[in-house]
C-alpha cells in the first residue's frame, strides 16, 4: 500500500512566522502535489513537482514556496504566514496523471 | 482552476437507499476519477473511468461517463452510514500531470 505521511496533523502559528509542512511518500512516485482545501472552494493546487529539484506553480502559488531535494520528500514553505493561509493542507503523490494518493492532511491555524 | 462541478452540493439519504452524484467538466479529458474524503482526512481514490469508457463498476459503485455532455455520475447502491463523506470528481487532460478537482458533494447517510 502506498503511504503518504505529513509531518503534522494540526499546527498553530503566528502571523509572520515561517512555516514548513513536510510530506513523505514511500512508493518512489515521481509526482508530488500540495493542495489547500477551504470550505466551498474544493481543492486548489498550490505547487507540484514531477522530479527532484523540479517544481511547477499550480493555481494559487502566491505566498508559498516548495522544495524537493529528495524524490520521496516534498516540502511546502510559507515564508511569512498570514491569517488567510489558515486552511487544510493536503499532500499527494502519483506515478502518472492518474491516481493520486493523499496524506491525512495538516490543519493549519495562523493567529 | 476548478474544472469539475459536482451536483448536488449536499445530499442526505436513508441507509439502504441509492445515492447519485453528478459531475460536469469543461474541457476534453483523458480520464475521470472519483475520490472520497472522510471528515478531516485525506482523499481516497475510488474509481477511474477512461474517456473511451461509458460505464464502470466496482463493488457498490457504478460510474458513468458521457463525453458528449461532459458529465459523469457516481451511483452508490445500498448506502450505509459509513458511506457518509464528501465525494469529488477529478479529471486529467492533454499531457498534464496534475488533476483538476471539482468542488465536491457532501453525502450524509442516515441510519
Amino acid at each position: 500500500d502506498v503511504k503518504v505521511t505529513q509531518s503534522s496533523r494540526y499546527l498553530v502559528k503566528r502571523t509572520g512566522e515561517k512555516v514548513f509542512l513536510e510530506c513523505v511518500q514511500d512508493m518512489d512516485h515521481e509526482n508530488m502535489f500540495w493542495y489547500r482545501q477551504d470550505p466551498g472552494l474544493g481543492l486548489r493546487l498550490i505547487y507540484f513537482s514531477y522530479d527532484v529539484k523540479m517544481k511547477e506553480k499550480g493555481d494559487i502559488p502566491e505566498g508559498y514556496s516548495v522544495s524537493r531535494e529528495k524524490k520521496e520528500r516534498f516540502s511546502l514553505i510559507l515564508e511569512s504566514a498570514s491569517t488567510n493561509q489558515t486552511s487544510m493542507y493536503l499532500c499527494a503523490s502519483s506515478l502518472g496523471p492518474k491516481t493520486q494518493y493523499f496524506g491525512p492532511g495538516t490543519r493549519l491555524l495562523v493567529l | 482552476s476548478q474544472q469539475g462541478e459536482e451536483d448536488p452540493q449536499a445530499l442526505s439519504i436513508q441507509e439502504g437507499e441509492n445515492a447519485t452524484m453528478n459531475c460536469s467538466y469543461k474541457t476534453s479529458i483523458n480520464n475521470l476519477q472519483w475520490y472520497r474524503q472522510n471528515s478531516g482526512r485525506g482523499l481516497v481514490h475510488l474509481i477511474l473511468i477512461r474517456s473511451n469508457e461509458r460505464e464502470k463498476h466496482s463493488g457498490r459503485l457504478r460510474v458513468t461517463l458521457d463525453t458528449s455532455k461532459k458529465s459523469s455520475s457516481l451511483l452508490i447502491t445500498a448506502s450505509r452510514a459509513a458511506d457518509t463523506a464528501s465525494y469529488f470528481c477529478a479529471t486529467d487532460s492533454g499531457s498534464a500531470r496534475q488533476l483538476t478537482f471539482g468542488s465536491g458533494t457532501q453525502l450524509t447517510v442516515l441510519p
